[in-house]
């Protein structure tokens, strides 16, 4: 497609539940990052991958969050057991070699927790 | 580790004012710089970006001019609409690829 596509847009889980985000990239883009943004914050990392490879999950805030990118494509953020303080929006970025042109986001999925 | 930090919101400024959201940042290497824009209901949008020292970005009558002397990057626009009225972020891209963004500005402009 044209732009990076996120679904679901808007998620409600209860707390302990697994989610998952769904990413699909600009097509041949071969980098992708996911970054979570708080209400009223900056995004911030999460974790990275150059094709299928997660080169840098150094943003992950715990051994709940987990990511991957089996074919170097589409990519899904699993959350498990959910706690409230996950709530948030979760952006998803890509961009060609380089990156110098910026990446482009995706309208995020807006996950929350209750 | 980078960071960037920039001055914090709300700005509130009547049409056709003068506009400057500040940004410093800390970085080892050259890093690349950027603004981005999140306009109400909208995802992250580039507004402009320098890729090194003295450069200028410019978009949309926005500028911000790359100074590695005083490690700044300050987004100015000449008159602002209220179509300007939007969050925005300054960030930076290290050596690693990984961006690193502000925590943002929200501007408000009243007509």
């Amino acid at each position: 497609g044209a732009g990076v596509s996120q679904s679901p847009r808007y998620k409600v889980a209860k707390r302990g539940q697994d989610v998952a985000l769904r990413c699909d990239p600009i097509s041949g883009h071969v980098s992708l990052f996911w970054y979570q943004q708080a209400l009223g914050q900056g995004p911030e990392f999460l974790t990275y991958f150059q094709n299928e490879a997660q080169l840098d999950k150094s943003g992950l805030p715990s051994d709940r969050f987990f990511a991957e990118r089996p074919e170097g494509s589409v990519s899904t953020l699993k959350i498990q057991r959910t706690q409230q303080e996950d709530s948030a929006v979760y952006l998803c970025a890509s961009s060609p070699p380089g990156g110098l042109s910026g990446y482009t986001f995706g309208s995020g999925t807006r996950l929350t927790v209750v | 580790g980078d960071s960037v930090t920039q001055m914090e919101g709300p700005v509130t400024l009547s049409e056709e004012a003068f506009l400057t959201i500040n940004c410093t940042y800390t970085a080892t290497g050259y890093p690349s710089l950027f603004w981005y824009v999140q306009y109400p209901g909208e995802g992250l949008q580039l507004l402009l970006k320098a890729t090194k020292a003295d450069d200028k970005g410019s978009n949309k009558g926005f500028e911000a001019t790359y100074r590695k002397e005083t490690t700044s990057f300050h987004l100015e626009k000449g008159s602002v609409q209220v179509s300007d009225s939007a969050v925005y972020f300054c960030a930076l891209m290290g050596e690693d690829d990984k961006i690193i963004f502000g925590k943002g500005t929200r501007l408000h402009i009243l007509p």
